[in-house]
Order: C-alpha cells, then sequence, then structure tokens
C-alpha cells in the first residue's frame, strides 16, 4: 500500500514570496491534516479535513495560509505571503476516519530567506 | 487544550542498553500514538495504543488510560533506535508532546 505522498521536498523561497506544497494521502482515507513542525518542537496542526470539508482550521493564520483539498483526495497548502518565521517543515497526514490512527508524509522542508 | 509532557527530554544509551519513555497527558483522550522521527524527518508509526499493552520487537508501549500515562520500552537499543520518539494523543484534535531526543552510541 502506498504512503502518504507529498512534494516538493525542499523549497527555499525569499520574504514576501508565494509558495504552494502538495499531499496525496492513502487511497481512501477520508480524513487529511497538514501540520507545520518548527525546528526543535513536535508538529502542530494547521488544518484538518473530512472528504473535501474542513473540520478544524483554529490554527491556520489565515491572514496568509490558505488550503483545500478538492474532489476530497489530495490537497495544497499555499502561504502568501510567506515571512521568516514559516521556515518549518511542513507535513501531510492522513487517516481512515478522524480519531483513526494517522499516517505521515515525508514532508516539505521550507527556508524563508 | 490538553497539555502532553514527555520525560526525559534527552537520552543517551550505550548499544545494547534498556529505556523507558514516559508519556504523561492531562485529559482522557480518544487514542495515542508513539512515533519515532528518523534524522531525515519522516515520522514513523510505533504503535496506536489507546489503552493496554503492545509489543513489536524490541519495542513495547503501556498505555494506562484511567492514569493518563503512556511508557514506551526500547530494549537492547542499537544505533538506528537514534532519533527523537513523540507522543501524540488525539483529544478533538491530535497533540504532539515535545519529543525524547535518543542517542544511542556503539
Amino acid at each position: 500500500e502506498a504512503g502518504v505522498a507529498q512534494s516538493p521536498r525542499y523549497k527555499i523561497i525569499e520574504k514576501r514570496q508565494s509558495v504552494a506544497f502538495w499531499c496525496n494521502p492513502i487511497s481512501g482515507h477520508a480524513t487529511l491534516y497538514w501540520y507545520q513542525q518548527i525546528l526543535g518542537q513536535g508538529p502542530k496542526l494547521l488544518i484538518q479535513f473530512q472528504n473535501n470539508g474542513v473540520v478544524d482550521d483554529s490554527q491556520l493564520p489565515k491572514d496568509r495560509f490558505s488550503a483545500e483539498r478538492l474532489k476530497g483526495v489530495d490537497s495544497t497548502l499555499k502561504i502568501q505571503p510567506a515571512k521568516l518565521e514559516d521556515s518549518a517543515v511542513y507535513l501531510c497526514a492522513s487517516s481512515l476516519y478522524s480519531y483513526n490512527e494517522q499516517f505521515f508524509g515525508p514532508g516539505t522542508r521550507l527556508t524563508v530567506l | 487544550g490538553i497539555q502532553v509532557e514527555q520525560s526525559p527530554p534527552d537520552l543517551i544509551l550505550q548499544e545494547g542498553a534498556n529505556s523507558t519513555l514516559r508519556c504523561n497527558f492531562s485529559d482522557s483522550v480518544n487514542n495515542l500514538q508513539w512515533f519515532h522521527q528518523n534524522p531525515w524527518g519522516q515520522l514513523i508509526n510505533l504503535f496506536y495504543i489507546p489503552s493496554g499493552t503492545k509489543q513489536n520487537g524490541r519495542l513495547s508501549a503501556t498505555t494506562v488510560a484511567t492514569e493518563r500515562y503512556s511508557l514506551l520500552y526500547i530494549s537492547s537499543s542499537q544505533t538506528t533506535d537514534s532519533g527523537v520518539y513523540f507522543c501524540a494523543v488525539t483529544h478533538y484534535k491530535l497533540s504532539f508532546g515535545a519529543g525524547t531526543t535518543v542517542t544511542v552510541r556503539a
């Protein structure tokens, strides 16, 4: 069974530029999550989708971050414009349903200069 | 929100040694997961263990939900066990502890 796929793996941009990340969850998983992991910390949930609807986006900085999950399968996370403090690893995860075991992708390491 | 505390924050082991990592949480949870984050940043699922005891090779985990803690046991440690171990609990959403950094020396 294929795992969670993410791209790109690495991205370097300058502040105020835009960036987008892509995630394809495990086939059949209804719930998809985006996390931000700052160096030295545990991952923090940014947004959770159930199929193509948003369940929780309480910690998503909505003035600059946006996410969508069209057709309830893959998802994109966008940052526009980026700030220095957005430098982090962005992890995508999926689970069969909410509260089930979550499986993580390899992450995208973002550096904002 | 729920508080997840892991101890110790850092652990240095000699190859072959045994160790115990602890995770305390402040409220009732729907489930609990242990992960190993390897040096490349990949989060590897170790256990999905809302309660009870599970074993997988040299690793085992016990969760006592009524007392709000979980333990991860590493036996006969190997250098490949090095990395950060995270406990994460689901209480409306998945919340991670700060992790335990394990270094196994040959």
